[in-house]
């Protein structure tokens, strides 16, 4: 079962970085790092995914341990938008689908 | 830029009526998919249609019938609706499934209530 952890929620100030963390101790090496996230009253979106090296795009930084047991969302300057549940998946695909949601973390911006 | 779009948006069943929540994406995606999601809890996969003329069963497919119409569109169909079945379900495309790096894109939902 592709599992990870993180935590329940997270509080960060508007325009303050925000670092959400989630640990996959047992992946794989074919598995990659997807990041989603769901706006209250909205279906998720993909924000960013990654296989071992960090990545970067408009709307987050994925780093990723050298072990990549472990990887951290950063949204650089958080705004009250970003309040959302964000998703932490590992995802190896293969005919068998199986790309999981968990109860991820909820973000929550103070103004 | 539509993406993936769902109807109904709301819904309220009694218990026994059927119903089909209907999606359709304009993408051009090959894969097409039907989640739900219970207050508090991640997204569970229904069904998926890896491609037009298929379908396969996810991790909760008990109570539930799909039709991949065509490529655009994936109906999710409920025979005899039941409490249990009171949910938030959303539709998600991608270009391909199975593949590790591939982004799903989803509607915006569609709250079921079964009284």
């Amino acid at each position: 079962d592709a599992k990870t952890t993180q935590p329940n929620s997270m509080e960060s100030n508007e325009e303050e970085p925000v670092h959400l963390p989630c640990n996959h101790s047992t992946i794989s090496g074919t598995d990659y790092i997807h990041w989603y996230r769901q706006l209250p009253s909205q279906g998720p979106e993909y924000v960013i995914h990654g296989l071992t090296s960090n990545v970067n795009n408009r709307m987050a930084s994925l780093a990723i341990a050298e072990d990549r047991k472990s990887s951290t969302l950063i949204l650089h300057r958080a705004t009250l938008r970003d309040a959302a549940v964000y998703y932490c998946i590992r995802y190896s695909g293969g005919s068998n689908y199986k790309l999981t949601f968990g109860k991820g973390t909820l973000l929550t911006v103070n103004p | 830029n539509a993406g993936v779009t769902q109807t109904p948006k709301f819904q309220v069943l009694k218990t026994g009526q059927s119903m089909t929540l209907q999606c359709a994406q304009d993408m051009n995606h090959n894969s097409m998919y039907w989640y739900r999601q219970d207050p508090g809890m991640g997204l569970r996969l229904i069904y998926y249609s890896a491609s037009e003329g298929t379908t396969d069963k996810g991790e909760v497919p008990n109570g539930y019938n799909v039709s991949r119409l065509n490529k655009r569109e994936f109906s999710l169909r409920l025979e005899s609706a039941a409490p249990s079945q009171t949910s938030v379900y959303f539709c998600a495309s991608s270009e391909a499934v199975g593949v590790a790096n591939e982004k799903l894109f989803f509607g915006s939902g569609t709250q079921l209530s079964v009284l």
